[in-house]
């Protein structure tokens, strides 16, 4: 069965500092992986995906890169960030029929 | 522009209660519809994916229904127990590129379930 990890569950950032998440899948190739951020009390908002290594979409212009350099891992960066960044951030997978799974997420916190 | 709304916001309901979550969308031609769940600081737990072809799909207590032609979807918990108090998220996919499909996400209704 497919499974995804993100980690780490739980991070606090002073602002300017860099930042990198990652997330890995298993029991599939070749995925389409999503990065989503979910901010206090709003909706999920999707900021990137990809469809294989090295392919990148960007749907929100932001302070925030995503890079995919294996099949499996897609990591989300930041040189430096804001205020504006923390939040709950969430990768998934695309599976069979349009069938998503989640991760566990990352709770960002930049103070 | 596909929009995903669920009602209501927030549902409080005793405990053994029998209850349905309701999710309507604006664009009927979708490919189908996932049912989640969001514990308060974790990710979403997928409940019922439902094809477009079907009509409903059922895991233990809770039936999901689909009716396209009327851009409707409802989640319908049996029995309903503390442990289901959460909230619940209902998505449709739509055309990024490619094979990609992002999704479109109703605001979620939370239920509580009183003890």
């Amino acid at each position: 069965s497919q499974t995804i990890h993100q980690w780490p569950a739980t991070l606090v950032q002073p602002v300017g500092s860099p930042l990198s998440l990652e997330c890995t899948v298993e029991g599939t190739s070749n995925p389409n992986l999503y990065w989503y951020r979910q901010a206090a009390g709003r909706g999920l908002q999707l900021l990137f995906y990809s469809v294989g290594i090295g392919q990148i979409s960007s749907e929100v212009p932001q302070n925030l890169s995503a890079s995919r350099p294996q099949d499996r891992q897609f990591i989300l960066s930041s040189k430096k960030l804001l205020l504006s960044d923390s939040g709950f951030y969430l990768c998934a997978l695309q599976g069979a029929n349009y069938g998503y799974t989640f991760g566990s997420g990352t709770r960002l916190t930049v103070v | 522009k596909q929009e995903v709304t669920q009602i209501p916001a927030a549902l409080s309901v005793p405990e053994g209660e029998n209850l349905v979550l309701n999710c309507s969308f604006t664009d009927s031609a979708i490919y189908n519809l996932q049912w989640f769940r969001q514990d308060p600081g974790k990710g979403l737990t997928s409940l019922l994916l439902i094809q477009s072809s079907q009509r409903e799909q059922t895991s233990g207590r809770l039936n999901a229904s689909l009716d396209k032609s009327s851009g409707r979807s409802t989640l319908y918990i049996a029995a309903s127990q503390p442990g289901d108090s959460a909230t619940y998220l209902c998505a449709v996919p739509f055309l990024s590129s490619g094979s990609a499909r992002q999704l479109t996400f109703g605001s979620g209704t939370q239920l509580t379930v009183l003890p």
